[in-house]
């Protein structure tokens, strides 16, 4: 059974703070891993990786992927209040033919940050 | 703009009563998806369909039910069966050669 574990579940945080959010993944057939953060609704995209040691970063935020280990790493420097949220981390895979992969989401990490 | 739309944002039913979760894309979309989101989980696939008239059980498909008649829609009902079916119900789509996921704003069903 694909599984993804993501840590910490929750995390308190001061504004300026650099923050590190873990998700570790066992899962048959990978074909990428993505990040994703949730404030009220639907979640909102923010990164896909599919080649271990490669960095995408956008603004503050940061991700590398390590394949051989079977984790990734959202990296968030200079926190603000508007970080707030539950990221999520998602891996496809799974294939079970003609196209059809699955998305196994992990149970989020809560992250408030404090004024 | 394209996008995703579920309908209804909110919704309330009896026990015991089917409803059905509507969503619509205007993406032209093949795969479409319906998780199941709770308190202090992660989302969870119920159905997901790659093409028209055609549909797989994802994780937790007991107690729901899918169609997909046109490309564009992808309802779900959820049945009498489903034991707590209270929770926060998202549709997603996938745009394959691109390889973007677009997610509805969700339906949140309170079964009282």
């Amino acid at each position: 059974e694909d599984k993804v574990v993501q840590s910490p579940l929750s995390l308190v945080v001061h504004e300026g703070d650099t923050v590190t959010l873990n998700c570790s993944y066992e899962v048959t057939n990978f074909r990428s891993l993505l990040w994703y953060k949730q404030e009220k609704k639907a979640p909102t995209f923010l990164f896909m990786l599919t080649s271990s040691g490669i960095e995408k970063k956008s603004g503050r935020l940061s991700s590398i992927l390590d394949k051989k280990e079977l984790f990734s790493i959202l990296n968030i420097t200079a926190t603000q209040t508007g970080d707030s949220a539950v990221y999520l981390c998602a891996v496809e895979g799974g294939y079970s033919g003609a196209g059809s992969y699955q998305l196994t989401f992990g149970k989020g990490t809560k992250l408030s940050v404090i004024p | 703009d394209g996008g995703i739309t579920q309908s209804p944002k909110y919704l309330f039913r009896k026990e015991g009563q089917n409803v059905t979760l509507s969503c619509e894309q205007n993406l032209n979309h093949d795969a479409m998806y319906w998780y199941r989101q709770d308190p202090g989980q992660g989302l969870r696939l119920i159905y997901y369909s790659q093409i028209v008239n055609d549909f797989q059980k994802g994780d937790i498909a007991e107690g729901y039910s899918v169609s997909r008649e046109k490309k564009e829609s992808f309802p779900l009902t959820v049945t009498s069966a489903q034991k707590n079916p209270t929770a926060f119900y998202l549709c997603a789509s996938i745009d394959r050669a691109n390889y973007g996921y677009t997610f509805g704003s969700g339906t949140r069903l309170t079964v009282v």
